[in-house]
């Protein structure tokens, strides 16, 4: 089956630092990627939608310059937390899909929890 | 906009069948999918449905009506290991998926 791999899977930083979180397929190539935020006993909010080579498109309220995505090949997107704070500490996870493979299922990272202090 | 809505919570005894409906309302609705999340883990895939009708996979089915904007999930002869949050996702027309708010399953012995 499809593997998606996220790096780290775990990372405590300070209030004002920046952390960069990767998303590969490791066995296929995913034409999109997205990525999700999901708070504790709550569901997953999609935050952005990645296709390899163009711009990210955000859902409303994702502050864009907060929440650096690029997708720089068809097995790798990276979402930086620019300038974290303690609110931005949640379980981030992305998923990759591949329409031509298979049809409509994603396949999900295990996610990175972030704690900001 | 997208809402999907779920029971929060349910509860069963093994080798018992559940059901987990779903309502909806996704503009440019595409198809409807399921996923189960174990405490701590990613989400995985179940089922999905783009048509209307229902869908067996094992011990899974998955159920839509378009017309009513409606879905379920069925479980059946229910195992311990299924005690997990189960999310519905709408599908856009824009390959973008919704989670609903996830109903945690609860079997008991």
């Amino acid at each position: 089956g499809a593997v998606v791999s996220q790096h780290p899977s775990w990372v405590i930083c300070k209030s004002g630092t920046s952390v960069k979180i990767e998303c590969r397929s490791l066995d296929f190539q995913a034409t999109t990627m997205f990525w999700y935020r999901q708070f504790p006993k709550q569901s997953l909010m999609l935050m952005a939608t990645s296709n390899e080579g163009s711009k990210a498109t955000y859902e409303q309220g994702v502050e864009k310059d907060k929440f650096l995505i690029n997708h720089a090949s068809l097995t790798l997107s990276t979402l930086t937390v620019t300038s974290a704070h303690p609110e931005d500490s949640s379980f981030y996870i992305c998923s990759a899909s591949d329409r031509d493979l298979h049809y409509n299922e994603q396949f999900f990272g295990p996610g990175t929890r972030l704690t900001v202090l | 906009g997208q809402s999907l809505e779920q029971p929060s919570e349910v509860t069963a005894v093994e080798g018992a069948i559940v059901q987990i409906n779903c309502t909806y309302q996704t503009s440019g609705f595409y198809g409807l999918s399921w996923y189960q999340q174990h405490d701590g883990g990613a989400p995985t895939f179940l089922s999905y449905n783009a048509l209307d009708g229902l869908e067996e996979t094992g011990r899974f089915s998955s159920f839509l009506s378009r017309s009513d904007s409606y879905g379920y999930l069925l479980l059946q002869e229910l195992q311990m290991k299924d005690s997990a949050s189960y999310f519905c996702a709408g599908e856009d027309n824009f390959n973008k998926f919704y989670f609903g708010s996830g109903t945690k399953l609860n079997v008991k012995p």
